[in-house]
């Protein structure tokens, strides 16, 4: 069964470049049938997609943070990146990484695999 | 549209059912997915697709979508069924991920 887990700095300063990493163990970053994402939470509130990339070198962005954001992927390590740059008080939150599942023919894609998320703050 | 829009908050009785809704322009050609989060956990998914559950989902859980709607349909609701909904789909381009704002269920 595959597992994720989300390592990096709590706190981040504003202006500053917030770098997470997601070790995947259970499943290889290589398969064809999956890509790895990006998902976060600001306290009390909603979910967001960051965005998702595959091993082919394909990566999807939310528009309003695509400017800021990079995902890649570490195959021969089976890990995954954040990097978010120009880091505001708005980008506090709790960051997921998750498994995404695109089943094309059924016109659906599903997250089945998260981490336990990783709480990181923007502060002076 | 880009949005998928939830009820902030739901109740159910102990025992019923209840439906919690997901509406979005999208919805009327990308299948929703559903997840349950409970306080301080990370979100699992619940049912993706057309009535589809994961391993270990209760079967009092169902899905369905008619027109810009998903729904996410309890039929006799648990204790442990307290917790947050989100629903997520592709945007209407077909090129972004989103999520809805969450739904709070409150078991009475």
């Amino acid at each position: 069964q595959v597992q994720l887990q989300e390592s990096g700095p709590g706190l981040v300063k504003p202006s500053e470049t917030l770098f997470l990493t997601c070790t995947v163990s259970g499943d290889s970053l290589r398969s064809q049938y999956w890509s790895w994402s990006w998902i976060r939470q600001p306290p009390g509130k909603g979910l967001e997609w960051i965005g998702s990339g595959s091993h082919t070198g394909n990566t999807d962005y939310n528009p309003s943070l695509k400017s800021r954001v990079t995902i890649s992927l570490d195959t021969s390590k089976n890990e995954f990146f954040l990097e978010l740059t120009s880091v505001i008080a708005a980008d506090t939150a709790v960051y997921y990484c998750a498994r995404l599942t695109t089943l094309t023919s059924l016109s659906l894609v599903y997250f089945d695999s998260w981490g336990q998320g990783t709480l990181v703050t923007v502060s002076s | 549209s880009s949005e998928l829009t939830q009820d902030p908050a739901v109740s159910v009785a102990l025992g019923q059912t209840v439906r919690i809704t997901c509406q979005g322009d999208s919805l009327r050609y990308y299948f929703a997915s559903w997840y349950q989060q409970k306080p301080g956990q990370a979100p699992v998914i619940f049912m993706y697709g057309n009535n589809n559950r994961p391993s270990g989902i209760p079967d009092r859980f169902t899905g369905s979508r008619s027109g810009n709607t998903a729904s996410l349909t309890i039929t006799g609701a648990q204790a442990e069924d307290e917790a947050d909904y989100f629903c997520n789909s592709r945007d209407i381009s077909g090129n972004h991920l989103i999520f809805g704002g969450g739904t709070k269920l409150t078991v009475l």
